[in-house]
């Protein structure tokens, strides 16, 4: 079966440090990848996703993620922080079986700290 | 832009009680999807339908159902609300042409006392 694993729950970053959350699947065959931003007591919006037309995948407010078939990795970085990224950031992958289906990772939630 | 909509942000309801949350999609989707958030779970998905009339368990269905009766709504019912029922209810659609991107409502945050 796929999963999503997430490592840390908690990651706390310096302003303008860089931010790193990482992200592994298990897949057999390269999926769609997506990352989503959910803000206190709001949904989840689209970060950027991956789906198979290049590896280095440029989101919204400076977000990118390099898909790494190899090490089945799709990290999130962002070069400097800033205290709106504030939120919890989930991972998600498509499931391969053609359900339409997401397999979620468990989130991390970002601070920030001044 | 996709905009899903839910029908209530925050509701409480008591145990026992038959609760209706509904979710509006104006995009045309097939797809449609229930979760529920809790923390240090992730979110779970509870339903989802490929098209009207249609229904699929997710991995956690028990205590709930759906309905979808038009291809824009998709309604989640609790048929006798308990107190482990309480949590931040997503609801989502997504196009199958789409790389299956889904899009997300605001959610609804349910206390049941």
């Amino acid at each position: 079966a796929q999963s999503v694993t997430q490592l840390g729950s908690h990651v706390s970053v310096s302003e303008g440090a860089l931010v790193l959350l990482r992200c592994n699947y298990s897949s057999s065959v390269p999926p769609y990848l997506f990352w989503y931003v959910q803000y206190p007591n709001q949904g989840l919006q689209l970060l950027l996703k991956y789906t198979s037309a290049a590896t280095l995948v440029k989101g919204i407010n400076g977000f990118e993620a390099e898909f790494k078939k190899s090490e089945t990795s799709f990290h999130l970085t962002k070069p400097s922080a800033h205290m709106s990224d504030a939120a919890e950031y989930f991972c998600a992958v498509g499931d391969t079986s053609g359900t339409y289906k997401y397999i979620f990772g468990t989130g991390t939630r970002l601070k920030v700290l001044a | 832009d996709v905009k899903v909509t839910q029908s209530s942000r925050y509701l409480v309801k008591r145990t026992g009680e038959k609760v209706f949350l509904e979710c509006v999609q104006d995009m045309d989707h097939e797809n449609m999807f229930w979760y529920r958030q809790d923390p240090g779970l992730g979110l779970r998905l509870i339903y989802f339908s490929y098209d009207v009339k249609m229904k699929e368990k997710g991995d956690i269905p028990e205590g709930y159902s759906v309905s979808r009766e038009k291809k824009e709504r998709f309604s989640l019912i609790l048929e006798s609300a308990s107190t482990n029922q309480t949590s931040m209810y997503l609801c989502a659609s997504s196009n199958s042409g789409d790389s299956d991107t889904q899009y997300f409502g605001p959610g609804t945050r349910l206390t049941v006392l």
